[in-house]
């Protein structure tokens, strides 16, 4: 069955430099997309950054980047240059072409940001 | 500009009544979606639509209803038979179903 695990229930980071969110997935489906979310505290689910199953460099917008690493199932999201408004949860989700449509979000991540 | 809207904001709502929440969208998606949201948890599907006239169970779609009359729109109701309803609720849309979702503000709905 189709599964998302984010292992970081919270995390902090410094205001300026990086951060990595961990996502892994599990699915027997070859074909599939990886999706990145921001939730602020207002509530609203911001859409974040993509990576298809068969895109072969990872995924990039603007200061946030995907590290796709097939082999290990893994679509973690790396934040550069950190600033006060990332702080928020971050969800991961997929999306699995086969049978009836799913689309599983993980259970997020909280991330501060310390200034 | 294009967008998903979802009202009220904020609903409250006595034990025992129905209560029915707004999603309207103008993105010309065909899929639409409804998800429940519980403090500190993750997103949990309800509802979803992938075109007019034709909707599917999520995983919790028990005690909710829907209807898909037009692409634009996608209201949930919320019966009296849903023991917990106080949650947020978000609604969201796609091109189709395996394509990045967008998603509305969210209705926060208290039962007193």
């Amino acid at each position: 069955a189709q599964k998302i695990t984010q292992t970081q229930p919270g995390m902090f980071v410094q205001e300026k430099e990086a951060v990595t969110l961990d996502c892994t997935y599990d699915t027997s489906d070859p074909s599939y997309g990886l999706f990145w979310y921001k939730q602020p505290s207002s509530g609203e689910m911001i859409f974040l950054i993509y990576q298809g199953s068969y895109d072969q460099q990872n995924a990039t917008e603007g200061r946030y980047s995907l590290n796709f690493q097939k082999a290990r199932k893994s679509a973690n999201l790396v934040i550069s240059a950190s600033q006060l408004g990332d702080s928020a949860m971050y969800f991961c989700a997929t999306s699995e072409a086969s049978g009836t449509y799913k689309y599983i979000f993980g259970t997020g991540t909280r991330l501060k940001v310390l200034a | 500009d294009g967008g998903i809207t979802q009202s009220p904001k904020y609903l409250f709502r006595k034990e025992g009544q129905n209560v029915t929440l707004s999603c309207e969208q103008n993105l010309n998606h065909d899929a639409m979606y409804w998800y429940r949201q519980d403090p500190g948890q993750g997103l949990r599907l309800i509802y979803y639509s992938q075109i007019v006239n034709d909707f599917q169970k999520g995983d919790i779609a028990e005690g909710y209803s829907v209807s898909r009359e037009k692409k634009e729109s996608f209201p949930l109701t919320v019966t009296s038979a849903q023991k917990n309803p106080t949650a947020f609720y978000l609604c969201a849309s796609s091109i189709d179903p395996l394509d990045t979702q967008y998603f509305g503000p969210g209705t926060r709905l208290t039962v007193l």
